[in-house]
């Protein structure tokens, strides 16, 4: 079954960098594209950014473009979100999800999340 | 930017019918996405392309709608389905936008 692991969060101080890692298994890796979604404590869902499958095509939230850099391994069926200048807005559980293969689902499967918390 | 807006809450007791909207300008031109998340889990996707449910997702869910307002509608509602929902569409350049959230309770 399609399986998401993040992980790479944990407590950073602003301005500080942070690498978070999603190892994919399940599907083919390589037939998806693929987004970075965030959810702040006790807040709603914001899409952060979006990977095509071959990493050639990228797109971002405007408040975290320059700063954050969406990329993938194919051959290790990894996802990775490298994040600068941390802010404390930044502060969220960031999830890993796929982009259905068809295009009909933006966001089908999700993993369980990673928390980032921007702290000094 | 572009929103989607949907009621902070919804209450109803087990066996009735629960609606949640979601409304925004673009929903005439672009399909909505309903997601279920429970407490400390990943959402997961219950309607797809407007009325649409994925394998596993039970018939009480559907989606209907038509114009700048769209319904997510569980029938018979179970202890099970207390959760935040959220809809999901996108703006009229395509980027993705995530309504501020549902919070179910079933009394």
């Amino acid at each position: 079954q399609v399986q998401l692991v993040e992980s790479g969060g944990g407590v950073m101080q602003p301005g500080r960098s942070l690498r978070l890692s999603c190892a994919a298994s399940g599907f083919s890796f390589t037939d998806h594209p693929m987004h970075w979604v965030r959810q702040a404590p006790g807040a709603g869902l914001e899409w952060v950014a979006v990977i095509s499958y071959d990493g050639s095509n990228k797109r971002y939230l405007d408040s975290v473009k320059g700063r954050f850099t969406i990329s993938r391994d194919n051959s290790k069926n990894t996802l990775f979100l490298e994040m600068k200048s941390l802010r404390r807005e930044d502060t969220a559980v960031y999830y890993c999800v796929r982009y259905g293969a068809d295009g009909s689902v933006p966001f089908d499967y999700w993993g369980r999340g990673t928390l980032v918390s921007v702290s000094s | 930017s572009y929103e989607l807006t949907q009621p902070p809450s919804v209450s109803v007791s087990p066996g009735q019918t629960a609606r949640i909207t979601c409304s925004g300008e673009t929903l005439p031109k672009q399909f909505v996405y309903w997601f279920q998340q429970k407490p400390g889990q990943a959402p997961v996707l219950v309607i797809y392309k407007d009325t649409e449910r994925p394998s596993g997702i039970p018939a009480r869910f559907s989606g209907s709608g038509s114009g700048t307002t769209v319904t997510l509608t569980i029938a018979g509602v179970r202890a099970e389905d207390e959760a935040d929902y959220y809809c999901q569409s996108a703006d009229s350049s395509n980027n993705w936008v995530f309504g501020g959230g549902t919070k179910l309770t079933v009394l």
